[in-house]
């Protein structure tokens, strides 16, 4: 088992430019999230799915679209970069509630936007 | 609303020491409760949960947790600190709907001096 996975680990954007980052989990989880995490504020979630083909938004959407075409897949979008998402993100998914809530991260893509 | 506060930023302990990461937290309702850990450039690692089972929760590595429901406290500790254990700590409490979110901490950094 990969567990979960993100695509790239770094990457440096210019102000203005797209991307798309890749999260992949092999667990069968229904919950996938969206995370960005910035010095002295924890995680933030950005966007959630609980499950395929449904998306919505957590605490900081603006500047970011997502989509859960497949089950196994969550992609996170930045349609134009700005200062301000220069962040680490991080990817999770968890089981349903009879898991009790325990979500799996990834190891986190680091962005800088210049 | 659920929320939760770490009254540390940075705890400093002697290696063979003991540890204690401080948390309070807020529920309307009977909260989940988990402390995270994040080494340096790595995702998050569950240490442990509580989830209105036993009120001392044993986790990884030697860590353990006491929920006391009249404190609203969900404080980490462990006998005595190793090298290893220096990280970032995130205590994290549940939403209690059908979105399973987490509400993350700011984070206790734990440096282990030699």
């Amino acid at each position: 088992n990969a567990g979960v996975t993100q695509t790239p680990k770094f990457r440096v954007l210019k102000t203005g430019q797209s991307m798309t980052l890749l999260c992949a989990q092999d667990m069968n989880h229904e919950y996938m999230y969206w995370y960005r995490q910035d010095p002295g504020m924890g995680l933030r979630l950005i966007h959630y799915s609980v499950g395929e083909g449904t998306t919505a938004k957590g605490e900081v959407p603006d500047g970011y679209n997502v989509s859960r075409l497949k089950k196994q897949n969550f992609l996170l979008g930045l349609e134009s970069a700005a200062p301000s998402q220069t962040s680490v993100y991080f990817c999770a998914s968890s089981y349903s509630i009879l898991r009790n809530y325990e979500q799996y991260f990834g190891p986190g893509t680091r962005l800088t936007v210049t | 609303a659920q929320s939760v506060t770490q009254l540390d930023s940075h705890v400093s302990v002697s290696e063979g020491t003991p540890v204690l990461l401080r948390c309070n937290y807020s529920s309307s309702y009977s909260p989940s409760l988990f402390w995270y850990v994040q080494h340096p450039n790595k995702g998050l690692q569950l240490l442990l949960k509580y989830t209105s089972a036993a009120t001392l929760v044993k986790g990884i590595n030697g860590f353990e947790a006491e929920f006391k429901k009249s404190e609203t406290s969900f404080h980490l500790t462990k006998p005595s600190a190793h090298m290893s254990d220096a990280a970032e700590y995130f205590c994290v409490v549940s939403k209690m709907d059908s979105s399973y979110k987490l509400i993350f901490g700011s984070g206790t950094r734990l440096l282990v001096r030699p």
